[in-house]
């Protein structure tokens, strides 16, 4: 089954409230990632935390990441109708062919975040 | 302009008609990759390349061929398409250190295959 699962599967709030999304994984990562993606584009890096980092910001962004749970957390504060869009966390994992080297990036199935005016 | 450029961007096809779908970057990225994003499925990984002449498969690699002889292109071939590779394509290029960083994705590819 895929790595990176996400909850809530979707999420709707007020304008100015913030939105957390949350993802789980199972294996070792090198690193896990954000994207935003808008009805069916292609889609666009938010965020990138290191296996070694716990917490960063970028802008109205935050996100954490728990190698112990094997989880992280996508916070957006102070939400606009903008923010408006599917949210996915990837991780980077080993490779295919194993030893250190790190390829493998897996999706989570992602969070639907619909804000209202 | 730095881009990631996928053609076609949509194609429909029929049942064992070989067909090839194209990425190109401009960026000079080492790494590249393949995804197929299909309802309620997410995206799933379908081959990768973390530079010239280095593929491997992802998750989904079945019914897919890819190669990389250049550091800039990394072309995606069905060989003998079927009706449940119709889906939406990405391809997608980054700077590799000790693994992908930030991900580029091209607008998308949306494949039938009848």
């Amino acid at each position: 089954s895929q790595q990176g699962e996400e909850d809530p599967q979707a999420l709707s709030i007020q304008e100015g409230e913030n939105a957390t999304m949350n993802c789980s994984y199972k294996t070792s990562i090198n690193n896990l990632q954000w994207y935003r993606q808008n009805s069916g584009r292609g889609l666009v890096h938010l965020i990138l935390i290191r296996s070694n980092e716990r917490e960063k910001h970028s802008g109205r962004l935050r996100v954490t990441l728990d190698t112990s749970k094997k989880s992280s957390s996508l916070l957006i504060t102070a939400s606009r109708a903008a923010d408006t869009a599917s949210y996915f966390c990837a991780t980077v994992g080993p490779s295919q062919a194993g030893g250190t080297s790190y390829g493998k990036l897996t999706f989570g199935q992602g969070t639907i975040l619909t804000v209202h005016p | 302009e730095a881009q990631v450029t996928q053609n076609p961007r949509y194609l429909i096809t029929v049942t064992g008609k070989k067909l090839t779908v194209t990425c190109s970057q401009n960026m000079n990225h080492e790494y590249m990759s393949w995804y197929r994003q299909d309802p309620g499925l997410g995206l799933r990984q379908i081959y990768y390349s973390m530079n010239v002449e280095v593929t491997d498969k992802g998750d989904v690699p079945e019914g897919y061929k890819v190669s990389r002889k250049e550091k800039r292109n990394f072309p995606l071939i069905l060989e003998s398409p079927s009706p449940n590779q119709t889906s939406l394509y990405f391809c997608a290029s980054s700077l590799y250190q000790q693994g992908p960083e930030e991900l580029f994705f091209g607008e998308g590819s949306r494949l039938t295959v009848l």
